[in-house]
């Protein structure tokens, strides 16, 4: 069984497009996270939500939103896409607690043209 | 600040040799410590972690002890072999719930 999951896996798209990256886990977790990683395979966090309340909102444009309908989803908007967006977005969830163990989907790899 | 610092990669090693990948850490107080592994095309997955100071964690031969006095928490495996060929990243967990993540370091492991 798959414990988190994204959709889609793989994303081509034009500058400017408006585009979405949706999230699933079966975990049962509190606590869900996007994270961006680079080309250079750096990772940064940038949203939390943790009962579908937001709790971590790092310095992203607000090109970037985050929708969390339910505990189990939290998707990501991205609007007016650019060529930096470039780079694979990673969902986390995990429930809190004091070892915290995140578990990571697939990714998505976004390519902006 | 407060950071994650690893060793710069690619680190290439033949099958059977040693693995050590350093990591140091900065911050306020004793954070929980992980390593995760990323394999080709994939998530990243949990590898270890430990919790308190002098804790070990372990795992498919691997392992790292939480230093707080070098604040490091270096991965070693014994005798690597080509399927542990991935990027490894060091993490720390601060107050709230985030992670932060080392730069990770790629290893190669050549038959």
């Amino acid at each position: 069984d798959t414990a988190v999951s994204q959709t889609p896996k793989y994303l081509v798209t034009q500058m400017g497009n408006d585009k979405s990256i949706k999230c699933e886990q079966n975990l049962g977790h509190d606590t869900m996270y996007w994270y961006k990683q680079d080309s250079k395979k750096f990772l940064k966090i940038m949203f939390s939500y943790n009962n579908k309340e937001l709790i971590i909102n790092e310095t992203v444009p607000n090109r970037f939103s985050p929708k969390s309908p339910d505990k189990a989803h939290l998707n990501l908007h991205i609007n007016s896409l650019e060529l930096g967006d470039s780079a694979v977005y990673f969902c986390a969830s995990s429930q809190a607690g004091t070892s915290n163990e995140q578990f990571f989907g697939p990714g998505t790899r976004l390519t902006v043209l | 600040g407060n950071s994650v610092t690893q060793m710069e990669g690619p680190v290439t090693l033949s099958e059977e040799a040693f693995l050590t990948i350093n990591c140091t850490y900065t911050a306020t107080g004793y954070p929980s410590l992980f390593w995760y592994v990323q394999y080709p095309g994939e998530g990243l997955q949990l590898l270890l972690k430990a919790t308190k100071a002098d804790d070990k964690g372990s795992n498919k031969g691997f392992e790292a002890t939480y230093r707080k006095e070098t604040t490091s928490f270096h991965l070693e495996k014994g005798s690597v072999q080509v399927s542990d060929s991935a990027v490894y990243f060091c993490a720390r967990r601060d107050s709230s719930y985030k992670l932060i993540f080392g730069s990770g370091t790629r290893l190669l492991v050549r038959p």
